[in-house]
């Protein structure tokens, strides 16, 4: 079964750091690009970057550029998502998903990783 | 970045009626266009890529068609389990954005 498993939710106070991790099972992790999309609280999906694990090519949004950094292990076929000083208002949901090559859509999503940040 | 405009925001509509989305572009994006559903506390789920292409295992209720700026996402007949919120995205350019969801009720 093809399958994205991510990590647990995080509770963290701002200022501090945080990576979150997405684990691919099922095919050939190298082949697919992986994104990261933000869904805050009430709102919609907001695209944030993709990495091809292959080769670790990364495209961001301007929105979410400096901001995060999205990495990829493919030895242990994990992708990663991570902040060095969280805000308040990257509380939300984390989602990562496979990219289908053709029609850049993602097909296969992990579950979401709830990310709260509050003092 | 694209904006991509959905409407209506949100929807009510009987078990049974045909039910139409529409999404713009605020420029061309030939079929670029894919179409998710994510219903409440999942994440979400492709049904449409290319503007009209149903991915392995959508009803065929659902439908896309539209290219250009202007698309459209049907549903020829409503079922309870389609109570979600819709979404297409563009992958014209990047960033592949989002619109901002229209969110459908059962009436």
């Amino acid at each position: 079964e093809v399958q994205l498993v991510q990590s647990g939710a995080e509770v963290k106070k701002p200022g501090e750091s945080l990576k979150i991790s997405c684990k691919g099972s099922g095919y050939t992790f190298t082949r697919y690009w992986i994104g990261w999309v933000r869904q805050m609280p009430g709102k919609g999906l907001e695209w944030m970057g993709i990495i091809y694990p292959g080769d670790s090519d990364t495209r961001y949004s301007p929105s979410f550029q400096g901001q995060v950094t999205i990495s990829a292990d493919k030895s242990i076929s994990t992708a990663y998502l991570q902040w060095s000083s969280l805000k308040a208002s990257d509380t939300a949901v984390y989602y990562c998903a496979r990219e289908l090559t053709a029609a850049h859509a993602f097909d296969i999503w992990g579950q979401g990783t709830m990310v709260t940040v509050s003092s | 970045d694209i904006q991509m405009t959905q409407s209506p925001s949100s929807l009510s509509a009987s078990v049974g009626d045909r039910v139409t989305i529409t999404c713009q572009a605020s420029q061309d994006i030939s079929n670029y266009l894919n179409w998710y559903q994510q219903k409440p506390g999942k994440a979400p789920n492709l049904l449409i890529y290319d503007a009209s292409n149903l991915d392995t295992g959508v009803p065929s209720r659902f439908s896309g068609s539209g290219s250009g700026t202007d698309f459209t996402f049907t549903i020829s007949s409503l079922q309870p389990e389609d109570i979600a919120t819709y979404y297409c995205q563009q992958y014209d350019n990047l960033p592949y954005t989002f619109g901002q969801g229209t969110k459908l009720e059962i009436k």
